[in-house]
């Protein structure tokens, strides 16, 4: 695609059920990074993927957060019992290697409700 | 952790130079000098990094100084379009992005 696209845009949810948040990042981008967003903050680092494997997991804030990326290619950020702190616009940005730009989508914004 | 220290907040007038400050004093020899941009809405954008030489392309300049300590992004003529807040981010290769609070800055007519 012609750029990082995020699925779905919104999503409201009720606390305590689970969600799926998916990339789909620029084809042939190798890297690929979560980060979440609350309001008047600036993006917080969840994980990177280096191809298939979690290269750094170490801001996924605990273990109701979960990303995978089977292929090398699209991934999905899996958050579990979603609590109202959970809330917040999750971004996914691309690169073809970690020296190059990342390319970021437009996010999801969540909110628990 | 952001290893940089930026201006929460800046105003520019439209059709001047806009010149964002960012410290990064505990920047290491192998650490690069990244700038992004994020507008209201939208998912933050590249704009341009560096080394340690002085770099330009179509939207910005980076003054690096020789200590590396510091450094300016230069929007040469700032529009309405260019209000969003900006980001200085220091990584190194083996690292990942990591962001701070970023600059808002504010272009008026």
């Amino acid at each position: 695609g012609a750029g990082v696209s995020q699925t779905p845009s919104n999503k409201v949810t009720e606390k305590g059920k689970y969600v799926e948040l998916r990339c789909d990042p620029i084809s042939g981008h190798t890297a690929l990074y979560w980060y979440r967003q609350s309001l008047g903050q600036g993006p917080e680092f969840l994980i990177y993927f280096q191809g298939t494997g979690a290269a750094d997991d170490s801001g996924l804030p605990n273990d109701r957060f979960f990303a995978v990326r089977p292929e090398g290619s699209v991934s999905t950020l899996k958050i579990q019992r979603t609590e109202r702190g959970d809330s917040a616009v999750y971004l996914c940005a691309s690169s073809q290697a970690r020296v190059t730009e990342a390319f970021f989508g437009q996010g999801t914004r969540l909110t628990v409700v | 952790d952001a290893k940089t220290t930026q201006p929460p907040s800046m105003d520019c007038a439209e059709g001047r130079a806009a010149n964002l400050p960012c410290n990064h004093s505990t920047i290491s020899g192998n650490e690069y000098v990244y700038w992004y941009r994020q507008i209201h809405s939208q998912g933050p954008q590249y704009i341009i990094h560096g080394l340690k030489n002085n770099e330009t392309n179509e939207m910005a300049s980076l003054i690096i100084t020789e200590d590396r300590k510091s450094s300016t992004l230069i929007l040469p003529h700032a529009t309405l379009r260019d209000t969003a807040v900006y980001y200085c981010i220091v990584r190194a290769l083996d690292n990942d992005m990591r962001f701070g609070a970023g600059t808002r800055l504010t272009v008026k007519p």
